[in-house]
């Protein structure tokens, strides 16, 4: 059973306007949350995080906010540039158990 | 008891020095995996492996070296080219990829004098 789940496989954006890439979990238990990005023969780089007690973080052009009702995340790009284009992982950490779970990506293409 | 386990669970260095961090874990995973985590930044990925005599770099991979000769064992060392070496150092397995639960040992705090 999935406790991260991404269910957009891929997501197709213009240059310039905004990408949203969506993230549910199930595990109440998660206590902080982290996207990723990866570019096809790379390793997976940390991009943002969260902690479960707030709801919004941002960093440049990323935004990360958090709706721990509705069990789900979100990472904003804006405004999304092609050097975005790449897959992007959710993941979410429980320290009681320390553990990590990954979603299983969405793979984003910025088109000029 | 399954597990991973990571020593010492604290570490001093001499700058200059080149130091190697344990990890072994009798869970039976192929993939297994080092983070970094600096005060206020997420885990970022220094490499992992997915299998034995294979692995990839992460997200930082510049001055550090890690071997995987046996399943169970997936050691990291810091080299002296690593600028800025202090930090908490996670290690951590699963299943099979990215993508499988990942977990984590208790972790080695390295300080660089």
């Amino acid at each position: 059973d999935q406790q991260v789940k991404q269910n957009s496989p891929s997501l197709s954006v213009q240059e310039g306007r905004i990408s949203i890439l969506n993230c549910d979990y199930t595990n109440s238990m998660f206590d902080y949350f982290l996207w990723y990005k990866k570019y096809p023969a790379e390793g997976p780089t940390f991009l943002i995080s969260i902690s479960s007690i707030k709801d919004k973080n941002e960093d440049g052009r990323f935004t990360v906010f958090l709706n721990k009702s509705a069990k789900h995340l979100s990472l904003h790009i804006v405004p999304s540039q092609p050097g975005d284009s790449a897959v992007y992982f959710c993941a979410a950490w429980n320290s009681g158990y320390s553990t990590l779970t990954f979603g299983k990506g969405t793979m984003l293409l910025v088109s000029p | 008891d399954g597990g991973i386990t990571q020593s010492p669970k604290y570490l001093f260095r001499k700058e200059g020095q080149n130091v190697t961090l344990s990890c072994e874990q009798n869970l039976n995973h192929d993939a297994m995996y080092w983070y970094r985590q600096d005060p206020g930044q997420g885990l970022r990925l220094i490499y992992y492996s997915q299998i034995v005599n294979d692995f990839q770099k992460g997200d930082i991979a510049e001055g550090y070296s890690v071997s995987r000769e046996k399943k169970e064992s997936f050691p990291l060392t810091v080299t002296s080219a690593q600028k800025n070496p202090t930090a908490f150092y996670l290690c951590a397995s699963s299943e099979r990829d990215l993508t499988d639960t990942q977990y984590f040992g208790p972790g080695t705090r390295l300080t660089v004098l």
